[in-house]
This record gives C-alpha cells, structure tokens and sequence, in this order.
C-alpha cells in the first residue's frame, strides 16, 4: 500500500499560470479532501469529495477546481496562479463518509510557490 | 464559532522532562477530536481519535485525554524523536468538518 501520494513534491509558478496538482490513493476510500497549509493559520480545507462522481466546496475554494472521475484521483486545479496560493497543499483520504468522524490519512505534500 | 485554540505555540523540554500539551475547542457537537503529529516537510500523521468526555487513550510515550472544553495530550520522559509539531482537530456537527488548531511546535534536547 502505497497510501496517498501526491505529485509534484515542489513546484515554482508565475502569476497567471495554471497547473494541476495531482492526488491519488490506494486504500479504496470514498472520502478525499484537499487542505491548504500556511504558518498561524492551520490546516484550511479547500475542496472534498464524498465519492466519484461528487464533490464539494470547503473553507477557502476560490481560485480553485475539482473532479473526481475515479475512487483513487482528485486532482487539484489553479486555475490562474496567484501569490496568495503559495502554500503547502495536502491531500487527505477517509474510509467512511464522515470528514469530521473518520480519521484522514494525508499525503507528503506540494510546496507551491507563486512568483 | 467552532473554534480550536492549541498552546503553547512552541515547547522546548530536555530528554526526560514530562509536559502536556493543550488543545481548547469550541464546537456545534463534538464528533470527533483528533490528534496528529507532523514533521518537518511532511504529512500530517494520525495518532489519536476521542469521542466522549472522559476518553483517554495512549501510544507509547503519549497520552491523550478529553473534556468537555479540552484535550490534552501528555508526553511522558520524552525523546529527542519525539520532536515534531502535534496538530489538534474536531469534527463539528454543525458543519460536518474538520476545524484544525494552529499545532505546537515540541523540541526535546537530549
């Protein structure tokens, strides 16, 4: 089991550019979720899924896009990169249906940095 | 407003020295508070789901603990490995998320 991975680890953008920020686990888990990290401000959700098919805004969507066409990808999309999404970018998948009652398993990471 | 408030920020303890860390939540019915440890670069890695006031459960040298207001998570003769940044959570029934703390930031010097 590879768990969740998350590809690119590190990645350098200039203002306007989009790019796709890849996610895919192997556990066979409905639930799966994007958050952002920035210092003092903890862990942000962005976007989630409760299963293929089905996704859902979170705390801080603008800017970005989700799909989820398969149980093992949720990519993330910048749509036109700014400086304020430099962050650390995690990715997050559950067994159950409940983000707030199922314990979530989180990638590596993607250090994005917009210039 | 669900809320979670973690402190201190940062702790520094010798090898040895026993200390707890807090984690304060205000929350629309609690459905779960979780606590993670996450090193430096990095994911987030679950250690510890309590579900009820008065719940405690333990995994080597840590120790959590529920309140009705608070968690604690008591780290007993700590080593430098258990250096990282431990990051409180509660899942809200109001919301049906996540709310994570801002996480404090433990260094043990040998």
């Amino acid at each position: 089991n590879a768990g969740v991975t998350q590809t690119p680890k590190f990645q350098v953008l200039k203002t306007g550019q989009s790019m796709t920020l890849q996610c895919a686990q192997d556990m066979n888990h409905e639930y799966m979720s994007w958050y952002r990290q920035d210092p003092g401000m903890g862990l942000r959700l962005i976007h989630y899924s409760v299963g293929a098919g089905i996704t859902d805004q979170g705390e801080v969507p603008n800017g970005y896009n989700v799909s989820r066409s398969t149980t093992e990808d949720f990519p993330l999309r910048l749509l036109s990169a700014a400086p304020s999404q430099t962050s650390v970018y995690f990715c997050a998948s559950s067994p159950g249906w409940g983000l707030s009652t199922d314990t979530q398993y989180f990638g590596p990471g993607t250090r994005l940095t917009v210039l | 407003e669900d809320q979670v408030t973690q402190s201190p920020e940062a702790l520094r303890l010798q090898e040895g020295e026993s200390s707890s860390l807090n984690c304060s939540y205000t929350v629309s019915g609690l459905r779960g508070l979780f606590w993670y440890r996450q090193d430096p670069g990095k994911g987030p890695e679950f250690l510890f789901t309590l579900y009820s006031a008065g719940e405690e459960k333990e995994k080597e040298r840590l120790k959590a603990t529920l309140t009705k207001k608070e968690s604690f998570l008591h780290i007993t003769a700590p080593k430098p490995e258990d250096s990282a940044t431990y990051l409180c959570a509660v899942g809200s029934s109001n919301t049906g998320k996540l709310i994570f703390g801002q996480g404090t930031t433990l260094q043990v010097k040998p």
